[in-house]
């Protein structure tokens, strides 16, 4: 079955960047789309943007001067770095597969990761 | 970017009873290319990621259960859960994919 598991600091200090791994399990990531989104605590959801197996990109315009997305489809992983970091990027971050119909709709997450930017 | 308004923003249903959430698109997510409406529906349970439940505004995920159906076109939307059991209570969102995805503020489904 499809696994996707995110990885990265818990802990982030202000003006620094943000580095996260998902690590795909049980599909190959050349096959779809892959995204990052994040839910700060007790709100809603934030799309901040694909990436497919060829490593092209779509980001979200309010995050695009702050965001790199890559992928290594020898590792069947994908990333995200996100710089310039302020407390309003503390939130669970999400990383998730487009579903085969439609790469912006997404059938299955990882369980996420809480990230927290503070001195 | 289209902005998608959930109502209510909380319900309380009793077990066994219909529950309706609403989603309104601020532009229409139809494609006149393919005559699709980009929209989905996503419920969240406590700890947990959201799991999508409903694409194409209508068409149900593999193995999500009947009881769960969404409807409209355009910039009105609804999910429906005919027969609320324990297992639904859960926070419900929309999403539009038609431009850059867009989620609602989410519904809290609660039972009464």
């Amino acid at each position: 079955q499809v696994q996707l598991q995110e990885s990265g600091p818990g802990l982030v200090k202000p003006s620094e960047t943000l580095s996260l791994t998902c690590t795909v399990s049980g599909v190959s990531i050349s096959s779809y789309y892959w995204a990052w989104i994040r839910q700060p605590a007790g709100k809603g959801l934030e799309w901040i943007g694909r990436v497919s197996k060829s490593g092209t990109t779509k980001y979200n315009p309010s995050l695009t001067s702050r965001v790199t997305m890559s992928v290594d489809t020898s590792k069947n992983q994908f990333y995200l770095k996100l710089n310039s970091l302020t407390a309003a990027d503390t939130a669970m971050y999400y990383c998730a597969k487009g579903s085969p119909y439609e790469e912006d709709a997404f059938d299955i997450w990882g369980q996420g990761t809480v990230v927290t930017v503070s001195s | 970017d289209i902005v998608m308004t959930q109502s209510p923003d909380s319900l309380a249903v009793s077990l066994g009873e219909r529950a309706t959430i609403n989603c309104k698109s601020s532009q229409s997510v139809l494609s006149s290319f393919n005559n699709k409406n980009y929209f989905a529906w996503y419920q969240q349970k406590p700890g947990q990621p959201p799991k999508l439940l409903i694409y194409w505004a209508s068409t149900r995920e593999s193995g999500v259960p009947d009881r769960f159906s969404g409807s409209g076109s355009g910039t009105d939307f609804t999910l429906t859960i005919s027969s609320l059991q324990a297992e639904d209570v859960a926070v419900y969102y929309c999403q539009q994919y038609y431009r850059t995805p867009t989620f609602g503020g989410g519904t809290k489904v609660e039972i009464k």
